[in-house]
């Protein structure tokens, strides 16, 4: 398995908090990416890095914002977390196959 | 119509039947085709890329037609393991992926 590790795992938090969810690889990867999964749709992309401070927007990007001070490290942050941000986070590695690998998950749940 | 189509299911079948998955994609331009299964709770993990000239990996086999904009994963002799959803994920271009709903595959004994 590709070694990539998500924390927290699974998050409570309330309407209006700020939440940061942390991506972390050891495959040197030039990219990485998060995506939330909900019931219905298929994986939809928030945020992608293609280099340490490099970033762009995916598909859903509003109320994110990520950062990557490191290869190995992706933040997302919730500014100010909504029910409607309730989801699965899944954190996926890349390189220039477009083959990607995807962390375990992190389940969040905004009440 | 979505960028990225695939049947739902359930596909329930018996072990040792051969099942057929396709998916439908939007973007004619698109180059790049996977097929990735997530088990009940868990991330999705890379089954296959899929090539022009199709290609198989034991029990599995992917092909893509781009004249009808589809591409398909055939397995063979099903497991009770092989139960999943299988997911379709088309590349956009540049570091667009779009992921479909997944097809669900339940495999009985």
């Amino acid at each position: 398995d590709a070694g990539i590790t998500q924390s927290p795992r699974h998050k409570v938090t309330e309407t209006g908090t700020p939440v940061t969810l942390r991506c972390h690889q050891t495959e040197n990867h030039r990219y990485m990416y998060w995506y939330r999964q909900d019931p219905g749709h298929g994986l939809r992309l928030i945020h992608y890095s293609y280099g340490v401070k490099d970033t762009d927007k995916g598909e859903v990007s509003d109320g994110y914002s990520v950062s990557r001070s490191k290869t190995e490290d992706f933040l997302l942050t919730l500014e100010s977390a909504t029910s409607s941000q309730t989801s699965v986070y899944f954190c996926a590695i890349g390189g220039s196959s477009y083959e990607q690998y995807f962390g375990p998950g992190t389940r969040l749940t905004v009440t | 119509r979505k960028e990225v189509e695939q049947d739902p299911g359930p596909f329930n079948v018996p072990e040792g039947a051969t099942v057929a998955f396709n998916c439908t994609y939007s973007n004619s331009a698109s180059q790049s085709f996977f097929w990735y299964r997530q088990d009940c709770r868990k991330e999705p993990k890379l089954l296959m890329s899929v090539y022009s000239s199709g290609n198989e990996d034991g029990r599995f086999t992917a092909q893509l037609n781009r004249a009808s904009q589809y591409i398909s994963l055939l397995i063979r002799d099903s497991k009770l393991s092989d139960s999943a959803t299988y997911l379709c994920v088309v590349n956009m271009g540049g570091q667009n992926f779009v992921f479909g709903p997944g097809t669900r595959l339940s495999v009985l004994p």
